[in-house]
């Protein structure tokens, strides 16, 4: 079992330009979760997906973010456009059922 | 609604010695509760859960935590710490549609 796989690893952007970021979750895990870590507030819940159907995007901060799970293997966590206070490191997140959640390694987002 | 409340945002423990990091939870019904550790620049990884049964529950690593329903607790306890546990530690206690509502966490120091 490869785990959540998240790439980019890293990325560096400027102001302005549009950030994807990636997720695999394990296969066979029904619920879908980005999650945002910073020191200022901590980890906080963007947005969860079960089934493929977003379910709760009341974390997402403002229009500017958009996440998609066009299917049960892939989704995206999009920011249009990036700001400088977007910087932090974000999580994807699966779990089977019963709140359990297995975490990718995260993706750190620098926006200069 | 749900809530986790790490009171130690800091810890410092001797190699060798032992550990008990608190958790306190505010939760309805019966609760579903998970420690889980990050070290630096990683994921977060799942050290143990509580969903039902024996209220001593053993963990990776040599951990284990103790649900105590009276004191709205579940302490993750080491009884010899190596210097490699140190991290930051999270207790999460899961919500309605698989959610985790996670605490600010615990930073774990190992001195030698």
């Amino acid at each position: 079992d490869a785990g959540v796989i998240q790439s980019p690893r890293h990325e560096v952007t400027e102001m302005g330009q549009e950030v994807t970021l990636r997720c695999k979750p394990i296969s066979g895990h029904n619920s879908l979760f980005w999650y945002r870590q910073t020191m200022m507030r901590g980890l906080e819940l963007l947005i969860y997906f079960n089934n493929n159907v977003p379910i709760d995007d009341s974390g997402m901060p403002e229009d500017r973010f958009s996440a998609k799970m066009p299917n049960a293997s892939f989704s995206t966590l999009k920011i249009q456009p990036s700001e400088p206070r977007d910087s932090a490191v974000y999580f994807c997140a699966s779990g089977p059922d019963y709140n359990e959640q297995f975490f990718g390694p995260g993706t750190r987002l620098t926006v200069l | 609604a749900q809530s986790v409340t790490q009171p130690d945002i800091h810890i410092t423990v001797s190699e060798g010695a032992s550990l008990e990091l608190r958790c306190n939870y505010s939760y309805g019904a019966t609760p579903y509760l998970f420690w889980y550790v990050q070290s630096p620049g990683q994921g977060l990884q799942l050290l143990l859960k509580y969903f039902s049964g024996d209220t001593l529950v053993q963990g990776i690593k040599g951990f284990e935590a103790e649900f105590k329903r009276s004191q709205s607790s579940f302490n993750l306890r080491k009884p010899s710490v190596h210097w490699s546990d140190a991290a930051e530690y999270f207790c999460a206690v899961g919500a309605q549609g698989n959610k985790l509502v996670f605490g600010a966490g615990t930073i774990l120091r190992v001195k030698s």
